[in-house]
């Protein structure tokens, strides 16, 4: 089946760092990208929306300048956060899909980020 | 906003058949119906999903009622390694073909 590899897993760091998460599509051409933020007990919540070769699409509330998204080919994502600081501790997950809304989402492992 | 619901939370016996409902009474046309499940400190996995007929795979059953305003997911026989939360979402072009997860139901497998 369809693979998607986030890495890194687990990120401990110190409170302004910027950390980058990447997500990778191992055996498929992921035409759209999503990353989501879970915290403790409540679902997934969608951040961005991100289509190579473009500009991601970010959800109402999601600080572009904050979370930077690059999408620079059919098989890298990345997200940066940028300063992070103790409330910006979260579990972050991304997915990867084919075009069309008969191709499912593939979800990477998470990565669970810890600003100290 | 997730355009479905789901009991917050459900036990199934080891062995026996989990039925998850899903209610999504305003999935237009286009939308497919998906299920992924989330097992503690994962990221979700894939299931299966379907548009209006019934759909079968190696991990679970979905059954869609004719007019596409619900569904049940059917695990055949439920394992210990089932007890997850599990997510049923339409998703289609409208939205930018968008996963929006809701509450989802937690299943427990009970021994």
């Amino acid at each position: 089946g369809a693979v998607v590899s986030q890495h890194p897993s687990r990120v401990i760091c110190k409170s302004g760092t910027s950390v980058k998460i990447e997500c990778r599509s191992l055996d498929f051409q992921a035409t759209t990208m999503f990353w989501y933020r879970q915290f403790p007990k409540q679902s997934l919540m969608l951040m961005a929306t991100s289509n190579e070769g473009s500009k991601a699409t970010y959800e109402q509330g999601v600080e572009k300048d904050k979370f930077l998204i690059n999408h620079a080919s059919l098989t890298l994502s990345t997200l940066t956060v940028t300063s992070a600081h103790p409330e910006d501790s979260s579990f972050y997950i991304c997915s990867a899909s084919g075009a069309g809304s008969n191709q499912p989402q593939h979800f990477g492992d998470g990565t669970r980020l810890s600003i100290l | 906003d997730a355009k479905t619901t789901q009991p917050t939370s459900m036990d199934c016996a080891e062995g026996r058949a989990a039925n998850l409902p899903c209610n999504h009474s305003t999935i237009s046309g286009n939308e497919y119906v998906y299920w992924y499940r989330q097992i503690h400190s994962q990221g979700p996995q894939y299931i299966i999903h379907g548009l209006k007929n019934n759909e079968t795979n190696e991990m679970a059953s979905l059954i869609i009622t004719e007019d596409r305003k619900s569904s049940t997911l059917i695990l055949p026989h439920a394992t210990l390694r089932d007890t997850a939360v599990y997510y049923c979402i339409v998703r289609g072009n409208t939205g930018g073909f968008k996963t929006i997860f809701g509450a989802g139901t937690r299943l427990f497998v009970k021994a």
